[in-house]
């Protein structure tokens, strides 16, 4: 069926460093994507989101790209610091749907 | 409240008991969501709550997980006979305006549950 995916289950960053993850989707009826943060023992926390009539949106310190020829996700973390270590997931939803559909998650680690 | 609350954090079960799950929305939210959570998976939907409207139970997975949401708050999901396949994290959401798609959800810390 169809499905979000992430291409990396774990990601380990030096500390100051950019860290960017990746994020597949193939049902090219999603036009909205979102990313959640999850740190160990607690629930999904909102990071961005994007609408599919933008490619790009920027937060702090945190870029989304989104390729929809290739139904590509981005996540991109500027100057990545110890506590942006976590499980990041991308979600998304149809056009005419509510629910959300999440991926898998990559687990970010970030060394000192 | 600051954020969506849900108890217990933990509940440790024997096979086949049964447990109700409960979540304190958002205050002023009127949309709800559950959400199931495996060990190492991303969240898969479970039923979803909109004001006084219908609620749309389409991710249950067997007819032993019910839930309602009383006064259009507080809200329990019930999982009666458990099976050790029910261990999980369970995930309480929020949102705010009529559950439009777009609309950010907010989660609770979850319910971990342990089928003996």
């Amino acid at each position: 069926g169809e499905s979000v995916g992430l291409h990396l289950p774990t990601l380990s960053v030096q500390e100051g460093d950019n860290s960017i993850i990746n994020c597949a989707y193939s049902n090219s009826a999603s036009d909205y994507f979102i990313w959640y943060k999850q740190e160990s023992g607690k629930g999904p926390q909102f990071i961005i989101d994007i609408r599919s009539n933008m490619d790009k949106r920027q937060g702090q310190r945190v870029t989304v790209l989104l390729n929809k020829t290739v139904k590509h996700l981005s996540l991109q973390i500027a100057a990545t610091q110890p506590g942006d270590s976590a499980v990041y997931f991308c979600a998304e939803n149809l056009s005419n749907d509510y629910k959300l559909s999440f991926g898998a998650g990559t687990t970010v680690t970030v060394r000192a | 409240g600051a954020g969506v609350s849900q108890s217990p954090s933990n509940k440790v079960t024997e096979k086949g008991k049964d447990v109700e799950l409960r979540c304190d929305p958002i205050s002023g939210h009127t949309a709800l969501y559950w959400y199931r959570q495996s060990l190492g998976q991303g969240l898969e939907f479970l039923i979803y709550f909109q004001g006084n409207s219908a609620p749309d139970k389409s991710g249950l997975p067997s007819d032993r997980f019910s839930a309602e949401r009383t006064g259009g708050s507080v809200s329990t999901l019930t999982i009666q006979r458990t099976q050790q396949e029910d261990s999980a994290v369970y995930l309480c959401a929020s949102s705010l305006t009529r559950g439009a798609r777009t609309d950010t959800q907010y989660f609770g810390p979850g319910t971990r549950l342990t089928v003996l």
